[in-house]
């Protein structure tokens, strides 16, 4: 299966801060990458598709770049709300993985 | 809207099977996937298979092949999980999602969650 690879783990910010989470995958998955944020309790939510798609109503704050092995959700201006976890997914071939998460902690 | 609603938390003994439901309104339940994914305890969020609703063909994690049945029932436009064997380690939120394709693709649209607790 494709390992995916998140880093950091944990990133602490305060509000108003550009912030960037990698996401690494063991073998080129084109741009078949998506992103989601998770608060608490809640299910995660979809932020962008096909690496750099930003989902319906999701705000342009949010960014995704990259393809192949290596790739990037962006966070221009972090707000109150943006506090939470994030994880990457690929979604190519036979079994699709998430990366194990990145905690964006308010510093 | 769209909307997938999952069945109610359930306690279950090790051993045992467990089956969640995922009922879906507001698309066209034939044309996507329904993936489920599950979230043990303070941690990440593990993809375990989809089914294309519309032919019924199934994908599996390989973690779980031999334990998983995922099926959907399209007069009822619902998905469902049954996971068996259960040992302590199955305790999770196993979560539904609607899938971006008919075969897997990303999920956008996703149930609330459902707890199973397996303990004896």
């Amino acid at each position: 299966d494709i390992q995916m690879t998140q880093s950091p783990s944990i990133l602490s910010a305060s509000v108003g801060d550009r912030v960037t989470i990698t996401c690494r995958a063991s073998q080129s998955i084109s741009v078949w990458l998506a992103w989601y944020q998770q608060k608490p309790g809640k299910a995660p939510k979809l932020l962008i598709y096909k690496a750099s798609n930003l989902e319906s109503g999701v705000p342009s704050r949010f960014s995704g770049s990259g393809s192949g092995t290596e790739f990037s959700l962006t966070i221009t201006g972090l707000q109150p709300d943006d506090f939470a976890t994030y994880y990457c997914q690929q979604y190519n071939g036979r079994a699709y993985t998430f990366g194990q998460g990145t905690k964006l902690e308010i510093k | 809207q769209v909307q997938l609603v999952q069945s109610g938390a359930e306690v279950k003994k090790p051993g045992a099977s467990m089956k969640v439901t995922c009922k879906t309104s507001g698309y066209n339940f034939y044309s996507y996937a329904i993936h489920w994914v599950r979230q043990a305890p303070g941690q990440g969020l593990e993809w375990m298979g989809w089914i294309n609703a519309g032919n019924g063909n199934t994908k599996y994690s390989q973690k779980y092949q031999d334990r998983v049945t995922i099926t959907r029932n399209t007069s009822a436009t619902t998905a469902y999980l049954e996971l068996s064997s259960l040992r302590s380690e199955d305790t999770a939120v196993y979560f539904c999602a609607s899938g971006s394709a008919p075969t897997g693709g990303y999920s956008d649209y996703w149930g609330q969650g459902t707890l199973i607790t397996v303990s004896s």
